[in-house]
C-alpha cells in the first residue's frame, strides 16, 4: 500500500539533545498525526495536525503541518530515555477517509 | 478492560493453515480498524467498520483475508491458506467517531504477532 517517506530512519542521539524527524508526501494532504509506538504494543497519538501551517506543541514536542501541504516536521526537545521507540507520521489524502502510514523512525537515547 | 484488547498475542502457523485473530475494542466505540505492520514497516490499512454500516474492504490483500464484527464488539480477522508473507503485527483500534472520519483518535491494541513457518 502507500506509504509516506519519512526520515530518518533511525537516529541514535546522546540524553538532553534535540530531535527532528520529518515526513514527505506526493500529494496534498488534510491532516497530519504523529504517534510513538514502543516495543510491543499499538501507536499512540501525540499530536494532531488540521491546518496547514499549524505549529502545535505536546510538552516537549513539537510539530507542524506544511505550507504546501505535502510535509510535516516533528521535533523533540531536551530527549530522555522514556523517548525511545519509533515514531510514525501519518497523514490524510484529500478525497479520502483513510490515513496513510510512514515507515517510522526508530530513536534510540542514550545517557 | 480499559483499552483495546487482541488475541493471541503471538501465533505460530504452518503455511496453508487458517488463522483467526481477535480484537476486543473500547466500550462504546463504534468505529473499528484493522492494519497490518510488517517488520520495519508503517502501519498498512486492511478494513473498517464503523457502526451497523457495510465495512471498507479496500485494504484487504487478498480474498483469503475476511473480517467479521458483530454490532460494536468483537471482531475477528481471518486468514485463511497462510502464506509466509502474511507474517506481520497485525494492530486493531477502536475510536468513538460517530462518523468516517479515521483522523478522530484511534486507540490501538497491542496487536497479534503472527508467525507463518
Amino acid at each position: 500500500g502507500q506509504q509516506l517517506n519519512q526520515s530518518p530512519q533511525s537516529m541514535f542521539i546522546q540524553e538532553g539533545e534535540d530531535v527532528s524527524m520529518n515526513c514527505t508526501s506526493s500529494s496534498i494532504f488534510n491532516t497530519w498525526l504523529w504517534y510513538k509506538q514502543d516495543p510491543g504494543e499499538g501507536p499512540v497519538l501525540l499530536i494532531a495536525l488540521y491546518k496547514a501551517g499549524e505549529l502545535t506543541s505536546n510538552g516537549r514536542l513539537t510539530a507542524q503541518f506544511g505550507i504546501t501541504r505535502k510535509d510535516s516536521f516533528l521535533n523533540i526537545s531536551a530527549s530522555i530515555p522514556s523517548d525511545v521507540g519509533i515514531y510514525f507520521c501519518a497523514g490524510q489524502p484529500v478525497n479520502t477517509d483513510k490515513l496513510i502510514f510512514g515507515t517510522g523512525t526508530r530513536l534510540q537515547v542514550f545517557p | 478492560g480499559a483499552g483495546v484488547s487482541q488475541s493471541p498475542s503471538n501465533k505460530v502457523t504452518e503455511k496453508g493453515k487458517d488463522v483467526e485473530l481477535r480484537c476486543d475494542p473500547i466500550s462504546g466505540h463504534t468505529a473499528l480498524y484493522w492494519y497490518r505492520q510488517r517488520l520495519g514497516q508503517g502501519l498498512e490499512f486492511l478494513i473498517y467498520f464503523q457502526g451497523n454500516s457495510a465495512p471498507d474492504k479496500s485494504g484487504l490483500p487478498s480474498d483469503r483475508f475476511s473480517a467479521e464484527r458483530t454490532g460494536e464488539s468483537v471482531s475477528t480477522l481471518t486468514i485463511q491458506r497462510t502464506q509466509q508473507e502474511d507474517s506481520a503485527v497485525y494492530l486493531c483500534a477502536s475510536s468513538s467517531t460517530g462518523g468516517w472520519h479515521h483522523t478522530d483518535t484511534q486507540y490501538f491494541g497491542p496487536g497479534t504477532r503472527l508467525t507463518v513457518l
